[in-house]
């Protein structure tokens, strides 16, 4: 596609329930990433992949948190038990190559979880 | 957690003046990003420079880089009401078998036409 893709851009969810928020790279970038960004704050990282090996999960804050990408293109973000802070933006970034050498990171427009 | 540091957190100006922000990171890199954010959108892109480069120019954007305080300062000259956004400075740490950006704190900068 033209550009990395998210959906849902707003999320809802009751406090408990489980989420799931999908990222479409751009076509043939080989690496993805997911950050989490609290409101008034920078994205921090979540996780990485190239192609469909996870090689980074070190930034998921508990084990609530699951990313997976199966087939090295689509990867979704599945959030259990949502709690209230897990209320924040989730973008999705990918790039053709390594992050060294390709540079810069394309991302997505987000998904707004709210947790009420 | 942050790499990065900007500074200031907030800045406003005058359409047609300089804006200037700053960024401090802790450790080592291969090179530094600045992206823009417009509110509720995504994260733009605008230049990257590397560690061994010192000042780089895109339009009406100058990146300057000193290893040496772990600093950088991204200058956009005669702003325009456009520019208003979020500004995040980004790195990419020398560490085996690291591959992310770490992302700063951010300035929000502000436009005045």
């Amino acid at each position: 596609g033209a550009g990395v893709s998210q959906s849902p851009r707003y999320k809802v969810a009751k406090r408990g329930q489980d989420v799931a928020l999908r990222c479409d790279p751009i076509s043939g970038h080989v690496s993805l990433f997911w950050y989490q960004q609290a409101l008034g704050q920078g994205p921090e990282f979540l996780t990485y992949f190239q192609n469909e090996a996870q090689l980074d999960k070190s930034g998921l804050p508990s084990d609530r948190f699951f990313a997976e990408r199966p087939e090295g293109s689509v990867s979704t973000l599945k959030i259990q038990r949502t709690q209230q802070e897990d209320s924040a933006v989730y973008l999705c970034a990918s790039i053709k190559g390594r992050l060294e050498f390709a540079g810069e990171l394309f991302f997505g427009e987000g998904s707004r979880l709210t947790v009420l | 957690s942050q790499q990065g540091e900007e500074d200031p957190q907030a800045l406003s100006i005058q359409e047609g003046e300089n804006a200037t922000m700053n960024c401090s990171y802790k450790t080592s890199i291969n090179n530094l990003q600045w992206y823009r954010q417009n509110s509720g959108r995504g994260l733009v892109h605008l230049i990257l420079i590397r560690s061994n480069e010192r000042e780089k120019h895109s339009g009406r954007l100058r990146v300057t880089l000193d290893t040496s305080k772990k600093s950088s300062s991204l200058l956009i000259t005669a702003s325009r009401a456009a520019d208003t956004a979020s500004y995040f400075c980004a790195t990419d740490e020398i560490r085996f078998g690291n591959e992310k950006l770490t992302f700063g704190t951010g300035t929000r900068l502000t436009i005045i036409p």
